[in-house]
């Protein structure tokens, strides 16, 4: 079946530390995959996306890159903020009628 | 202007009451679907509305109905609640599944 396996949290970081949340995905066919992100007492949003292998997705200095041979979509920044302060689900879509979330991962940063 | 509104925001309830819950959104989208997420973050779509028409429903209890009186609106019926149904309910929409709008929760709690 389809479906995505994220780091289980919590994870808390300094201020202008390194993230690196990893996502592992199965799925048949050439899936697309997501970020979202969700702040405290708001729904989902999109952080960024890629739609087939080697694309690199990025926003607000998040990247992720679509790895089709480790099927992974890790995501990155290299300078976190409190502001970043938030639960990450990765996600993936098989086709135009499905989406997958993973469970979250829980992300808190400390000045 | 709200994209996607939900109403209420919370909602406080007995079991075996029957209560709704109500999604309206502004963008257009031929899309709706609703989310349940679990106190541990884990986001489960249920349900997913394409033009009126159901293309989604995950193995929910029956005790679930989606009603969609038009493209804009998705309400969510809950019949004969119980405990296990404490979660925070979303609702999204969109025009191609990978960017959904979701809406800002709905916090259900069932004593």
């Amino acid at each position: 079946g389809n479906s995505v396996t994220q780091m289980e949290g919590p994870v808390t970081l300094s201020e202008e530390a390194f993230l690196t949340i990893n996502c592992t995905y199965t799925a048949t066919g050439y899936p697309s995959l997501f970020w979202y992100v969700q702040y405290p007492g708001e729904g989902l949003q999109l952080l960024l996306k890629a739609t087939k292998a080697d694309d690199k997705g990025s926003n607000k200095g998040f990247e992720a890159t679509y790895r089709k041979e480790t099927t992974s979509f890790h995501l990155e920044k290299g300078s976190v903020q409190v502001s970043d302060s938030a639960v990450y689900f990765c996600a993936l879509s098989p086709n135009n009628n499905d989406m997958r979330f993973g469970a979250g991962t829980r992300l808190t940063v400390k000045p | 202007d709200t994209a996607v509104s939900q109403t209420p925001k919370y909602l406080v309830t007995q079991m075996g009451n029957d209560k709704s819950i109500k999604c309206e959104q502004n963008l257009g989208h031929d899309t709706m679907y609703w989310y349940k997420q679990d106190s541990k973050k884990f986001l489960k779509i249920m349900f997913s509305y394409n033009n009126k028409e159901l293309i989604i429903n995950e193995t929910v209890p029956n005790r679930f109905s989606p009603k969609s009186p038009d493209k804009a609106h998705l309400n969510l019926h809950i019949n004969s609640l119980e405990l296990g149904d404490s979660a925070v309910y979303f609702c999204a929409s969109s025009q191609r599944v990978d960017e959904q709008y979701f809406g800002p929760g709905t916090r259900l709690t069932v004593t």
